[in-house]
C-alpha cells in the first residue's frame, strides 16, 4: 500500500464546479508536492510546500489553488477548470526540499484522475 | 538549463532476460541526483533507484542497477531477470537545484517496457 494517500481516485467535474483533491502522508515528511501528468507525458511540477509554506509555484493558473493545512495534509482546490486541465494529478512527499542527500526521495501517491467536461 | 533525455519510446524484452533503458542528462551543476521511477498502468510512481553525482559506485537495488557513466552523462537502468510485472512506463529524473536551495525533480519523456512471456 502507498504511504501517500490521495482522494478521490477519480473525479468528473463541470467547468463551473468547485472541487478539491486531497493528499495525506504520515511519514513525517516536511515537503509536499503537486504534479500534473497528461496522457503519455511525464509528470510536471505544479507546487511545492516546504514546512507548510508554499516554496515553489510553477506559474500555475489561479484556477488551481493549493493549501497545506498541516504537515500531513495537502489540498488542491479546483475552480472554473477547462477541459484541457483533465489529467492525472499526483501528490508526493519527501523528507525535505533542500540538500543533495539521496534521502530526499519523493514518495508518490496513486494519483487522482480528473476529467473536466 | 538541466535536461533529461530518454530516446527509447518503447522496448520489448523476453521474460527472464535483462534489459537496459537509456537515460542521458545535461547539467552544469557539479552536484545532482539521478532517479528512476516505474509507473504501472495504475498511475502510481514507484521509486526504483537513486544515484548521486559524487557516488563512487553504481547504485544497485535488487534486480535494478544503474550504469552511471559520469563523463558521458548517462545513467542507464538495467533490469535483470525481467518479470511480467515489470511491464510499465519507466521515467528517468534529475534533481534540479534552485537558488533558494529547494529543488524540483525533472523527468525524461519515459520508456514503455513490455515484457513478453
Amino acid at each position: 500500500d502507498t504511504e501517500v494517500t490521495q482522494t478521490p481516485k477519480h473525479l468528473v467535474m463541470g467547468m463551473t464546479n468547485k472541487k478539491s483533491l486531497k493528499c495525506e502522508q504520515h511519514m513525517g515528511h516536511r515537503a509536499m508536492y503537486w504534479y500534473k501528468q497528461k496522457a503519455k507525458k511525464p509528470p510536471e511540477l505544479m507546487f511545492v510546500y516546504s514546512y507548510e509554506k508554499l516554496s515553489i509555484n510553477e506559474s500555475v493558473p489561479s484556477r488551481f489553488s493549493p493549501e497545506c493545512p498541516n504537515s500531513s495534509l495537502l489540498n488542491l482546490h479546483l475552480h472554473a477548470l477547462q477541459p484541457e486541465d483533465s489529467a492525472l494529478y499526483l501528490c508526493a512527499s519527501s523528507p525535505g526540499t533542500s540538500g543533495g542527500s539521496g534521502a530526499n526521495v519523493l514518495t508518490f501517491g496513486a494519483g487522482s484522475r480528473l476529467t473536466v467536461l | 538549463a538541466q535536461k533529461i533525455t530518454q530516446t527509447q519510446p518503447g522496448m520489448f524484452v523476453q521474460e527472464k532476460e535483462a534489459v537496459t533503458l537509456d537515460c542521458t542528462y545535461d547539467t552544469s551543476d557539479p552536484s545532482y541526483g539521478l532517479f528512476w521511477y516505474k509507473q504501472p498502468s495504475s498511475g502510481e510512481m514507484i521509486f526504483l533507484i537513486y544515484q548521486g553525482s559524487y557516488d563512487q559506485q553504481n547504485a544497485t537495488e535488487g534486480r535494478y542497477s544503474l550504469n552511471f557513466q559520469k563523463a558521458r552523462k548517462s545513467a542507464n537502468l538495467v533490469i535483470s531477470a525481467s518479470q511480467l510485472g515489470d511491464s510499465a512506463m519507466y521515467f528517468c529524473a534529475m534533481r534540479e537545484f534552485r537558488m533558494d536551495s529547494s529543488y524540483k525533480l525533472i523527468f525524461g519523456s519515459g520508456t514503455r517496457l513490455l515484457v513478453r512471456p
